[in-house]
């Protein structure tokens, strides 16, 4: 079965820290990978995907993501934390095998961010 | 550019009353996409539009959920009648192409919907 996972529910870091938020998948098929943020009160909002090419890449705001095949994991990371950076954030795949194009979410892992 | 535009933002019903949730896509965008966020959880697709045409309508309750997109622009979801369960928010998206899989989707700001 089709699915993402994002094993913490919630993460603290020191503003200026580095910060990691997990994702895992599972998918039949080469995936594509999405990262979303959403602020309080607000929809959700694109940070960044892998489609193809180098495992790393880079999105809105300083956030990247470094894809590794190997691992079935999609990391999103940025190199030093703000405070404005606390939000709930998702990470989401598509499926290109088939024709099952819709996004599978994860539960999402809320980020506070503490000066 | 101007971003999807969604209303109301809030409303709150009564269980068995109806509810109606307005959306206006991203000029240009062809697939409009409506999910429900309940809380603690990630958003749930309940129908995909493209066009005016439905793509995936697959998770939509559709004894109590309908939902339109005349002139495939702006789309209209529906509720009746209401159960507590539905509190949610109700999400719209809105997208370029649809076949073209690594498009991302715009969401706008979201509907709360409080069923009493």
């Amino acid at each position: 079965a089709q699915s993402v996972a994002q094993p913490e529910d919630q993460v603290n870091v020191a503003e200026g820290n580095p910060l990691t938020v997990k994702c895992t998948y599972s998918v039949s098929g080469n995936p594509y990978l999405f990262w979303y943020v959403q602020y309080p009160n607000r929809g959700l909002q694109f940070l960044l995907k892998y489609i193809t090419g180098d495992n790393l890449v880079k999105g809105s705001y300083g956030f990247e993501a470094e894809f590794n095949k190997s691992q079935t994991s999609f990391h999103l990371k940025k190199p030093s934390a703000l405070v404005s950076d606390s939000a709930l954030y998702f990470c989401a795949v598509r499926d290109k095998a088939g024709n099952n194009r819709k996004l599978i979410w994860g539960l999402g892992t809320s980020l506070a961010v503490n000066p | 550019e101007a971003g999807v535009a969604q209303s109301p933002r809030y409303k709150i019903i009564e269980k068995r009353q109806s509810v109606a949730f307005w959306c206006n896509p991203i000029s240009g965008h062809a697939t409009l996409y409506w999910y429900q966020q309940i809380l603690g959880q990630g958003p749930k697709l309940l129908i995909q539009f493209q066009n005016n045409g439905v793509v995936d309508d697959s998770q939509l309750p559709k004894d109590r959920f309908s939902a339109e997109r005349l002139k495939g622009v702006d789309s209209t979801l529906k509720i009746q009648p209401a159960k507590l369960e539905d509190s949610a928010v109700y999400l719209c998206a809105s997208s370029t192409l649809w076949r073209a899989t690594s498009y991302e989707q715009y969401f706008g700001p979201g509907t709360r919907l409080t069923v009493t």
